[in-house]
Order: C-alpha cells, then structure tokens, then sequence
C-alpha cells in the first residue's frame, strides 16, 4: 500500500514533443506529490509537486495532473528539449512521513 | 529553492578504513535529514531519517553499526561508513526536509578497493 508505481520505464521523445510519465498510489493518506528530475552523477532536483486538492498544476513547461478518484498523477513537459533528458521520479508522502518513491522514468529527448 | 550540500562529492578509500560524508542545509534550518543510497539504474532507497538531537531511525536491512548517522545541528547530519568494504561502494545522497518538501544534496560517490 505503500508503493508508488511509476510507468513507462524508459521513455524516447522527439525534440518539441510532449513527454507523458505516469504514476500511480495505493495509500489514500499521502498528501503531497513531488516530482524530481536527476541527471547521472547528481542528486535529484525538486522539479514540481501538487497536493490533492488541486487537478492540475503548471511551472513553465512542466505540468502535473492529478486524479484523486483514479489515484493518479502524472507529469507533462511539454516542447521537450534535449536538456530535458534525464530521470525523472515520482514520489508521494504522508503527513511529515519519509518519501514513497516511483521506480524512476529514463527520459530521452532526440534532436 | 532550498540548498543542500555535500562533502565530499567523491571519495576513494581502502578497504576497513571509514569515510565521513556530511550534509549540510545552507539557507535553511532542517529538524529532518534523510540518507539514501542509490544503485546504477535504480531508484533512491531510503538509508535512514536523521533527527536533530535524537537517534536516527534506520530502515530495515541496514546496519546501524555499520553506517554511523549524527545529526549535531539544524544544519549539519554526517554519515560515517565504517570498516568500509567493497560492496559499500556506492552513490550516497542526502536530503533535508523544509516544510513538507525534502530537498537533496548533489551526492557522494564513495569507492571502496
């Protein structure tokens, strides 16, 4: 009940296209959804992050969409750059508990 | 955003000595730190929570002995890996918590020969 499920594993892209990484939760009590961006040798990077209480939530080029009744979420980067390409990890949380992790996205954006 | 950091960002070491990595919050004062550890092609696993000024609480399957976690100051948590060996080499990364958001430090590539 604990995990975060993270789809797809690896993801390939083309320059200017939407890149679309899903995740889904079991645990109804997490109440607060982080998305991270890593690039190799570095740590994590908070990228976006929504509360349930909201759809939808956009930075820039990121965009969140959540689904309560679904218990799901999923991010949008849309216009993907080659800089773009790197990990991506969901992640959830309950109250002032540690972070559920999603299994991670390889996000490749070709020229 | 909140910064962390970490030092050192790399580390080579033989094996049974111990190395310390230290974290640290820079513009932010943070009751929790965590420590993860971190396998080519993998996700974060979660180490252990550090809490200023108690015990650090580790996750099953790692040894509390073996990876020493102090957590002195609202700014400053230290893991100390102990009698290294070569299966502990590996990317360790922190994060502290602001609020309800956990920010991570750039990382430690520890190698142990």
């Amino acid at each position: 009940q604990q995990q975060v499920k993270q789809s797809p594993q690896s993801l390939i892209v083309q320059k200017g296209g939407i890149s679309i990484i899903n995740c889904a939760y079991e645990n109804t009590a997490f109440d607060y959804f982080p998305w991270y961006q890593q690039f190799p040798g570095k740590g994590p990077a908070l990228l976006i992050a929504i509360r349930p209480d909201v759809s939808e939530k956009k930075e820039g080029r990121f965009t969140i969409s959540f689904n309560k009744s679904a218990k799901q979420f999923s991010l949008h980067i849309m216009d993907s750059q080659p800089g773009d390409s790197a990990t991506y990890f969901c992640a959830a949380t309950e109250g002032a508990q540690k972070l559920v992790f999603g299994q991670g996205t390889r996000l490749t954006i070709n020229p | 955003g909140a910064v962390v950091s970490q030092h050192p960002s790399r580390v080579i070491c033989k094996s049974g000595t111990s190395v310390k990595i230290e974290c640290r919050s820079l513009d932010f004062q943070a009751t929790t730190m965590f420590w993860y550890r971190q396998f080519p092609k993998q996700s974060l696993m979660l180490m252990a929570t550090s809490n200023e000024g108690s015990k650090a609480t580790y996750e099953q399957g790692v040894e509390k002995d073996k990876f020493l976690i102090n957590h002195a100051s609202l700014t400053l948590s230290t893991l100390t890996v102990t009698s290294a060996h070569p299966e502990d080499s590996s990317f360790y990364i922190c994060s502290a918590r602001d609020g309800k958001t956990q920010y991570f430090g750039p990382g430690t590539r520890l190698l142990v020969l």
